[in-house]
């Protein structure tokens, strides 16, 4: 059971480039998330989705895409780094009633 | 909108009992949660409160619930080094599907 795995573990864009980082669970849950993490700030909600086809912006969107094929994956696409997405990011799913959140290992991802 | 908070900081002596406090706002939430984060690791949930709840326990971990003044605190029995981390209160509303709402973190400290 590998639960949700996000690849890469870490990245280093220079800004302006794009790049999706990849978040797959194989747990059949319906809702999907990515947070992004930084220090003294905790975790803030990016994107969501409650299921393929359906995704909705969270706190902080600006920057990010996604979308929601299917069931399993969530991919954040990032269209033109910034340093200020210089963050690490979780992606996280669960079933439909909300509970036990599980997230993935998180990818670093430093712009430059 | 909702709002989760946490002190950020909290040392006690190994061997005694640790008792991490966290308010929130939103009063249709659902479910409570904590998470541990431990150095350049993801999070990992150690346990969880339904809203209907007032205590729960786990072994060495202890949550009690204040629905009246939206507060939750995890108790540690007898402090170990390796509860060393950061702790995340964060709370899921209504279906859970937009996502968690997180405090900052509240980093343990450890004492021999």
């Amino acid at each position: 059971n590998a639960g949700v795995t996000q690849t890469p573990k870490f990245q280093v864009l220079k800004t302006g480039q794009s790049m999706t980082l990849q978040c797959a669970q194989d747990m059949n849950h319906e809702y999907m998330s990515w947070y992004r993490q930084d220090p003294g700030m905790g975790l803030r909600l990016i994107h969501y989705s409650v299921g393929a086809g359906i995704t909705d912006q969270g706190e902080v969107p600006n920057g990010y895409n996604v979308s929601r094929s299917t069931t399993e994956d969530f991919p954040l696409r990032l269209l033109s780094a910034a340093p200020s997405q210089t963050s690490v990011y979780f992606c996280a799913s669960s079933t439909d009633s909300g509970y036990g959140y599980t997230f993935g290992s998180g990818t670093r991802l430093t712009v430059v | 909108g909702e709002d989760v908070e946490q002190s950020l900081f909290l040392s006690v002596r190994e061997g005694d009992s640790s008792v991490i406090n966290c308010t929130y706002t939103d009063s249709s939430s659902t479910y409570l949660y904590w998470y541990k984060q431990e150095p350049g690791a993801g999070l990992q949930l150690l346990t969880y409160i339904f809203s209907n709840m007032d205590m729960k326990q786990d072994q060495r971990l202890t949550v009690l619930l204040n629905k009246k003044d939206k507060h939750l605190s995890l108790r540690i029995a007898d402090t170990q080094t390796g509860d060393s981390a950061i702790y995340f209160c964060a709370e899921v509303s209504g279906g859970g599907a937009d996502g968690l709402t997180f405090g900052k973190g509240t980093h343990l400290i450890i004492q021999p």
